[in-house]
């Protein structure tokens, strides 16, 4: 079974500029996770998508951060501008929606890291 | 404001001893909280834990929840050098919320 791949693992950007992020999830996973992970912290939620609606996207700075799951597959997130704080691993994760708003696991791609310089 | 927290922060050992790790957590709504491994890459998922009191168990690995004192501890067992990662406890809430805390980096030595 293929895992969650994401695009760039690596990207360096200056600050004013802008960077997209790529992920294809695991098949037939409804459910589609964008995280974002600074040095020494755990993971904190970015947004959520249920298929291609948005469950959650409170804690998503949307001055410069947006999203998108259009077909409800791929996902994308963008920063414009980017700022020096933005210089984390991004981690897509996915997973099954069994009902009842129960899922099950996450499973994680491999992050894009990001520095702003 | 629900939040998760981990100890200790960071741990250092040599291969063979057994370690605990230990979560707690505020959280609305508790649903289930999860233990992750992370390495270099992607975390991964160890344990699932709903229910006061059932141990789960993988291998070397173990861990158990206690809801009413809202913590969980995750146990290693002869530890080996492979066991080197970030530990991380997440808890979910019935609003499909999942909190992660900051983890615990583990480092074991030959």
């Amino acid at each position: 079974e293929a895992g969650v791949a994401q695009s760039p693992r690596y990207k360096i950007i200056e600050k004013r500029q802008s960077v997209a992020f790529w992920c294809n999830p695991i098949s037939g996973h409804a459910t589609l996770y964008w995280y974002q992970q600074i040095l020494g912290q755990g993971p904190k939620l970015l947004i959520q998508f249920q298929n291609n609606g948005v469950v959650d996207d409170s804690q998503l700075p949307k001055d410069r951060f947006s999203a998108e799951r259009l077909k409800g597959v791929d996902s994308t997130l963008k920063i414009q501008p980017a700022k020096l704080e933005d210089s984390a691993v991004y981690l897509c994760a996915s997973s099954l929606f069994l009902g009842q708003g129960y899922r099950g696991e996450l499973f994680f791609g491999e992050g894009s890291r990001l520095t702003v310089l | 404001e629900d939040k998760v927290v981990q100890s200790p922060l960071s741990l250092v050992v040599h291969e063979g001893d057994t370690v605990t790790l230990n979560c707690s957590y505020e959280v609305t709504n508790f649903r289930s909280l999860l233990w992750y491994k992370q390495e270099k890459k992607a975390p991964t998922f160890l344990f699932m834990l709903t229910s006061s009191g059932i141990e789960k168990k993988s291998g070397r690995l173990s861990s158990i929840l206690d809801k009413k004192e809202l913590f969980s501890i995750l146990n290693i067992t002869a530890t080996q050098t492979g066991d080197s990662a970030i530990y991380l406890c997440a808890v979910e809430s019935n609003n499909n919320d999942m909190r992660f805390g900051a983890g615990t980096r583990l480092t074991v030595k030959p």
